[in-house]
């Protein structure tokens, strides 16, 4: 079936750093791939969707400035949290539509804790 | 707007017993979608429904649509242990960019 790679599945950084996550869909062609964001014992919410060789479509109060996507091809988009701040920690989730099924295959997430 | 509503929120239940989730929304929809997620881990696709009356069953999990009523179902069979995760549908709306809209999830817990 459709795989989503999802890096880094962790990763700890100090305040005002950045951090970027890769997600790739590993055996399809994504046209477009959503990101999406968890706080604890919440559903997921979504912040943007990623269309590859246009900008990205940001959900209403999602700072386009402080969350960069970069979808350049048909296999990777990139979120890059930029002058990170504690409150940005969260649970990050990329996702790519697999239109052959109608299905929508999720990255493993990656873990964002801003010390 | 699209709004997506799940109930219950918790669940407990003892090993053996059957129990309904049910996911209400709010606009026509293509389709529905049910996902699993276990603590700390990503989504796990469990069932994508497609058309009004389309019921797909895996092994104690069975999910089915009604598109008129703008609901569907997950139910359990004879709960096991192993059940234990948070069940979350999701939903595009017709006619949209094709971008989910979650439900609020149902954390379940299967007792011994």
């Amino acid at each position: 079936g459709a795989v989503v790679s999802q890096h880094p599945s962790r990763v700890i950084c100090k305040s005002g750093t950045s951090v970027k996550i890769e997600c790739r869909s590993l055996d399809f062609q994504a046209t477009t791939m959503f990101w999406y964001r968890q706080f604890p014992k919440q559903s997921l919410m979504l912040m943007a969707t990623s269309n590859e060789g246009s900008k990205a479509t940001y959900e209403q109060g999602v700072e386009k400035d402080k969350f960069l996507i970069n979808h350049a091809s048909l296999t990777l988009s990139t979120l890059t949290v930029t002058s990170a701040h504690p409150e940005d920690s969260s649970f990050y989730i990329c996702s790519a539509r697999d239109a052959a099924n109608y299905g929508y295959t999720f990255g493993s997430g990656t873990r964002l804790t801003v010390v | 707007e699209l709004k997506v509503e799940q109930n219950p929120l918790f669940l407990s239940m003892q090993e053996g017993k059957n129990y309904t989730i049910y996911c209400n929304y709010s606009t026509t929809s293509d389709r529905l979608y049910w996902y699993r997620q276990d603590p700390g881990k990503s989504l796990e696709s469990l069932f994508v429904l497609l058309s009004n009356g389309a019921v797909k069953q895996e092994g104690r999990l069975m999910a089915s649509l009604d598109t008129k009523a703008r609901l569907s179902t997950l139910h359990i069979t004879a709960a096991v242990h192993d059940l234990s995760a948070t069940y979350f549908c999701a939903v595009v709306p017709s006619g949209s960019a094709r971008q989910l809209t979650f439900g609020s999830g149902t954390q379940l817990t299967v007792l011994p």
